[in-house]
């Protein structure tokens, strides 16, 4: 039973537009969810991070958006560049017990 | 500098024969993780500890063991008992929810493979 599910194994986007990676939960005692970025053969770095109480947060050009109530949610990008293909890991989290769910992973190509 | 060292980078074994691969902390943090990525299956959580002489399993515990005798350290043991112990696996801390943030730190790394 997979919690976190990132159903799109592959994105490529050209350089400059936006980079949309999505991410399904179903537990909705999730509280904190997070987005990692993974080169191979190297550990995650982290991106970008969001409570449940907000629906949006922003960084940079990373943005994150999550809708609760359709246990989703979304890692934006812009504009992206091609240092930023790689493959992004959503996580989510129940602080009551320390346990990180992560998802399967998305590989994202930007193209030059 | 603060992070997390995984040690070696790169690790071959011979079927049968049991390994420990090393994670060391210095940022402080309370909780620490081990997870297994396998191609196309994300990160998948092997054990997690929250405080010193305390682990729990996470979802692929079968073959693994764990000790946490210091707050900076978490070393993994993959036995003989893992039966497809070929993988990449890494180590993780954070600091416990409430304390700061939820971020979670991770290693280099370390490839495992046996044969």
């Amino acid at each position: 039973d997979q919690q976190v599910k990132q159903n799109s194994p592959s994105l490529s986007v050209q350089e400059g537009r936006i980079s949309i990676l999505n991410c399904d939960y179903t537990n909705s005692m999730f509280d904190y969810f997070l987005w990692y970025k993974k080169y191979p053969a190297e550990g995650p770095t982290f991106l970008i991070s969001i409570s449940s109480i907000k629906d949006k947060n922003e960084d940079g050009r990373f943005t994150v958006f999550l809708n609760k109530s359709a246990k989703h949610l979304s890692l934006h990008i812009v504009p992206s560049q091609p240092g930023d293909s790689a493959v992004y890991f959503c996580a989510a989290m129940n602080s009551g017990t320390y346990k990180y769910i992560f998802g399967t992973g998305t590989r994202l190509k930007v193209l030059a | 500098d603060g992070g997390i060292t995984q040690s070696p980078k790169y690790l071959f074994r011979k079927e049968g024969q049991n390994v420990t691969l090393s994670c060391e902390q210095n940022l402080n943090h309370d909780a620490m993780y081990w997870y297994r990525q396998d191609p196309g299956q994300g990160l998948r959580l092997i054990y997690y500890s929250q405080i010193v002489n305390d682990f729990q399993k996470g979802d692929i515990a079968e073959g693994y063991s764990v000790s946490r005798e210091k707050k900076e350290s978490f070393p993994l043991t993959v036995t003989s008992a893992q039966k497809n112990p070929t993988a990449f696996y890494l180590c993780a801390s954070s600091f416990l929810p409430g304390q700061r943030n939820y971020e979670q730190y991770f290693g280099p790394g370390t490839r495992l493979t046996v044969t």
